[in-house]
């Protein structure tokens, strides 16, 4: 079974880094992309971008294409997004998704939030 | 491509049918999911391009549409089925609907 698994809540001051970690397991996790996708309070969903896992390659939404990293180390299955200059709009539940074969998001890690307070 | 839903918020029974409606700015073909989330969890994948129940969804959850006016169905409410229903188009990147939240009268 496909599972996604994040690291834990994040309190960061303003101007500050964070990195969140997603940990894949059951299937062969070079074959497919993951996404990153966040939902601030009472705002929608917003689509980050996504990291080719087999090569590294990255497509990054032009929101947040200037600060903003994809990374992940397939020796450990694990996918890593960096977000820099962070400010109070970046409060949110930052989740990791692996497109199923027909390219729609299936499964969703759990979750990460990452608040952003002085 | 901006997502708009319909309405904000459904009040209904269980046992009643649910319509939720998702309406794109411009055509997105069938290019089109449905998403339900519970308080404090992740997105769950009910149905994709437009029609297809995902693994697991129970038949009460049916999708229908093309182009830019999409419906989620719900043909008998369980008291599970209380959450918020969000739409999604992957035509051009990925944009989500701002929700629909289903709840009991």
């Amino acid at each position: 079974q496909v599972h996604l698994v994040q690291s834990g809540a994040e309190v960061k001051k303003p101007g500050a880094s964070v990195k969140v970690s997603c940990k894949a397991s059951g299937y062969t996790f070079i074959i497919y992309d993951i996404h990153w996708v966040r939902q601030a309070p009472g705002q929608r969903h917003e689509w980050m971008g996504w990291i080719n896992a087999g090569n590294g390659n990255t497509k990054y939404s032009q929101k947040f294409q200037d600060r903003v990293t994809f990374t992940r180390d397939t020796s450990s299955t694990t996918a890593y997004m960096e977000l820099d200059n962070l400010t109070s709009e970046d409060t949110a539940v930052y989740f990791c998704v692996r497109p199923q074969s027909g390219g729609w998001f299936d499964p969703w890690g759990q979750g990460t939030l990452v608040t952003v307070s002085s | 491509i901006v997502l708009t839903q319909s309405p904000a918020t459904l009040s209904l029974s269980p046992g009643e049918r649910a319509t939720l409606s998702c309406r794109a700015s411009q055509s997105v073909y069938i290019y089109l999911a449905w998403y339900q989330q519970r308080p404090g969890q992740a997105p769950r994948l009910l149905i994709y391009d437009a029609s297809t129940r995902a693994t697991g969804v129970p038949a009460r959850f049916s999708g229908s549409g093309s182009g830019t006016d999409f419906t989620l169905t719900i043909s008998s409410l369980e008291p599970e089925d209380f959450a918020i229903y969000y739409c999604q188009q992957r035509t051009n990147w990925y944009t989500f609907g701002q929700g629909t939240k289903l709840e009991i009268k």
